[in-house]
C-alpha cells in the first residue's frame, strides 16, 4: 500500500481562494515532502517539512505535520490560475536505508 | 531548469525493439533514481543507485534494465517491452539517498505499439 496518500484526488477552485490538500502516511518517518508537477512534466520539490517540526512557510504554501494523526497539509493561499498542477506528497521512511513513498497526488484546477 | 535532463523526451518503439533512456544531472549529486508514472496511478519507483551502486530494486521486470556507469549518468535500457509499459519514465536526482529532496527531470514519454 501507498505510504502517502492524497486528499482530495482533484480540487476545483476559483483564482484568489485558498486550496488545501492534505496527506496521510502509515509508518514513522524523518520527513515529509511536496512536490508539484505539470502536465506531462517532471516533478519540481516545493518544501520539506522534518518530523520534530509541525508547520513551515514558503511563499504562499503553509504546510503542517501532525505526526500522531501521520498526516500533513499543503495550503496555498491566493490561487493563481498558474497554480494549476497536480501535487503529491512524498513520506520519507525510516527504515533500514531511507526510501522515499509517493502519494498519488492531488489535482488542483484553478479556474481564473 | 533542474539540473536533471533525459533524452529523449518522447519515444514510440514496437515491442521487439531495444532502445535507451538517459539521464543526466550536473548538480553534483550522489543518488539517481528511475520512476515510472502511468496514468492515474502513483509514482512508481523502479531503481535506486548511490554513488554507481544499486541500492534498490523494486521487483521491475527483467525487460527493464538499469545501468549507472558514474554518478553523472543513468540509463534505462528497454527490450521486448509491453504496451502496458507505456508510460512517463521519469529520472530524478539528490544529494545522497537518505532525506534529501529528489531533483526530477522532464521525463521520457514512452509508447509501446
Amino acid at each position: 500500500s501507498q505510504q502517502g496518500e492524497e486528499d482530495p484526488q482533484a480540487l476545483s477552485i476559483q483564482e484568489g481562494e485558498n486550496a488545501t490538500m492534505n496527506c496521510s502516511y502509515k509508518t514513522s518517518i524523518n520527513n515529509l515532502q511536496w512536490y508539484r508537477q505539470n502536465s506531462g512534466r517532471g516533478l519540481v520539490h516545493l518544501i520539506l517539512i522534518r518530523s520534530n517540526e509541525r508547520e513551515k512557510h514558503s511563499g504562499r504554501l503553509r504546510v503542517t505535520l501532525d505526526t500522531s494523526k501521520k498526516s500533513s497539509s499543503l495550503l496555498i493561499t491566493a490561487s493563481r490560475a498558474a497554480d494549476t498542477a497536480s501535487y503529491f506528497c512524498a513520506a520519507d521512511m525510516k527504515t533500514s536505508y531511507d526510501k522515499v513513498i509517493f502519494g498519488p497526488g492531488t489535482s488542483l484546477s484553478v479556474i481564473p | 531548469e533542474t539540473g536533471v535532463t533525459q533524452t529523449p523526451r518522447h519515444l514510440v518503439m514496437g515491442m521487439t525493439n531495444k532502445k535507451s533512456l538517459k539521464c543526466e544531472q550536473h548538480l553534483g549529486h550522489n543518488a539517481m533514481y528511475w520512476y515510472k508514472q502511468s496514468a492515474k496511478k502513483p509514482l512508481e519507483l523502479m531503481f535506486v543507485y548511490s554513488l554507481e551502486e544499486r541500492v534498490e530494486n523494486n521487483s521491475v521486470p527483467s525487460r527493464f534494465s538499469p545501468e549507472c556507469p558514474n554518478s553523472s549518468h543513468l540509463f534505462l535500457h528497454l527490450h521486448t517491452l509491453q504496451p502496458e509499459d507505456s508510460a512517463l519514465y521519469l529520472c530524478a536526482s539528490s544529494q545522497d539517498v537518505s532525506s534529501y529532496e529528489q531533483y526530477f527531470g522532464p521525463g521520457t514519454r514512452l509508447t509501446v505499439t
